[in-house]
């Protein structure tokens, strides 16, 4: 199984500004994925980050809001930028499990945003 | 598109009865099908998952999952609920490329 370290596991932040939330993995691994929670409902996905290539980001999602970094293969972050209050949620990473761990997901704990 | 549909929004059971909580879902071709649970300030973690094989599906903390292609249903059982079961449901469907569709979740509250 892979162990994802997600920072900062909340924040509370100022309209206009941006957070970066990183997420680092214990293992090498080809894909991680960036999900957001809003209050009271599912994931949903914002964007798959592949190392060495551009993130590719889900409809409704676009980089100049949510611009991701994949540096290497067992770290990323996701940046939330020129934030409002709409854009409070809780942001999480997930990476595919190799090995017997194959077809599964794992999930960090999550980086609880809220915007004022 | 793929998706799946969790239709109750809440479940409640006492401690000690048999918990279900139901799932359906729709996709092109053979599904991979996932359920997590999420307690409270916690992230996301795996139950159990349905890929191919047995319709019966056996998971983490005593939870399973029927497999019924003709229903196109993946319902998650549990026999005997524990108070500690209390938390958020999510049945998720995956593509090809790991990209998961999660359900709008099932909150479960299982009283003493």
């Amino acid at each position: 199984s892979a162990v994802i370290s997600q920072k900062p596991s909340r924040d509370i932040c100022q309209r206009g500004t941006s957070l970066t939330i990183q997420c680092q993995v214990d293992s090498q691994v080809t894909m991680m994925f960036w999900y957001r929670q809003q209050p009271g409902q599912s994931l949903t996905l914002i964007a798959t980050a592949n190392q060495g290539s551009e993130a590719t980001y889900e409809s409704g999602f676009v980089i100049d809001k949510f611009p991701i970094s994949r540096p290497n293969l067992t770290f990323s972050t996701l940046t939330v930028s020129n934030m409002s209050p709409e854009d409070s949620s809780i942001y999480l990473c997930s990476v595919e499990g190799g090995g017997a761990a194959n077809e599964k997901l794992f999930f960090g704990s999550g980086t609880q945003l809220s915007v004022l | 598109a793929q998706s799946v549909a969790q239709p109750e929004d809440q479940v409640n059971v006492a401690e000690g009865n048999p918990l279900t909580v139901k799932c359906t879902y729709s996709v092109s071709g053979n599904p991979y099908l996932f359920w997590y649970v999420q307690y409270p300030n916690r992230g996301l973690q795996f139950l159990l998952k349905y890929i191919t094989g047995d319709n019966l599906v056996k998971g983490s903390y005593g939870f399973e999952a029927e497999f019924n292609k003709s229903q196109t249903s993946f319902h998650l059982k549990k026999p005997s609920a524990l108070v500690s079961d209390s938390a958020l449901y999510f049945c998720a469907v995956r593509d090809h490329y790991y990209k998961l569709s999660f359900g709008a979740g099932t909150t479960v509250t299982v009283r003493a």
